[in-house]
């Protein structure tokens, strides 16, 4: 089985902060990793495929880097409605998330 | 547009056949490259996935559930089915259906998932 380990596990930032998550698994993925978002009480968002593809819709301050183990979520500068939950996943062998990243607006 | 909704009983006994259905719409599971599968999330905790079917009718599931998960789908109705044997209070959680509408996007729409308990 990959395993996905994100870091860190809870942020807190300020609006119009950069903010980074990152996301490691266990064996290479190639670039076969999305983002999710998910608020409470909803369904997860899918925020970026294939690694570094932003869905549509989804504003550009969100950003998406990365190959084989290592992966990065950059919100380029926080927004209010950014706080929530945010999941990577990868989809190379079956699909297996990570733990989440809570990130809270200060 | 395309939505997808989730079915089936909120509560379930110890040890009973959980069977759930997807209905969705916007979107045919005959068309190549499309996937539609259940992944759960018990409270306070992260996403599990546990079954896929594609447009071939391929199947796939979790390793950690395989033994009690069957999928299908009814391509006429729009819809796919997930059965899970053996239910335990741990498999309490909330059940998404979600849509691959190609197989390098991940899962670009979810359901709005459904509360399962699993309780005497």
């Amino acid at each position: 089985d990959i395993q996905m380990t994100q870091s860190p596990s809870t942020l807190s930032a300020s609006v119009g902060d950069r903010v980074t998550i990152t996301c490691r698994a266990s064996q290479s993925v190639n670039s076969w990793l999305a983002w999710y978002q998910q608020k409470p009480g909803k369904a997860p968002k899918l925020l970026i495929y294939k690694a570094s593809s932003l869905e549509n819709g989804v504003p550009s301050r969100f950003s998406g880097s990365g190959s084989g183990t290592e992966f990065t979520l950059t919100i380029s500068s926080l927004q209010p409605d950014d706080s929530g939950t945010y999941y990577c996943q990868q989809y190379i062998t079956y699909w297996t998330f990570g733990q989440g990243t809570k990130v809270e607006i200060k | 547009q395309i939505t997808l909704k989730e079915s089936g009983p909120t509560l379930v006994k110890p040890t009973q056949t959980l069977t759930l259905t997807c209905t969705f719409s916007g979107f045919s599971l005959s068309t190549t490259g499309v996937g539609v599968g259940w992944i759960r999330q018990p409270p306070g905790k992260a996403l599990e996935w546990l079954a896929l079917i594609y447009w071939n009718d391929d199947k796939r599931y979790s390793p950690s559930v395989k033994r009690r998960l069957t999928i299908t789908k009814d391509t006429s109705k729009n819809q796919v089915v997930l059965t899970m044997t053996s239910m335990d209070p741990v498999d309490t959680a909330t059940y998404y259906c979600v849509v691959g509408t190609t197989v390098t996007t991940g899962f670009d729409y979810w359901g709005q998932g459904t509360l399962v308990t699993v309780s005497a």
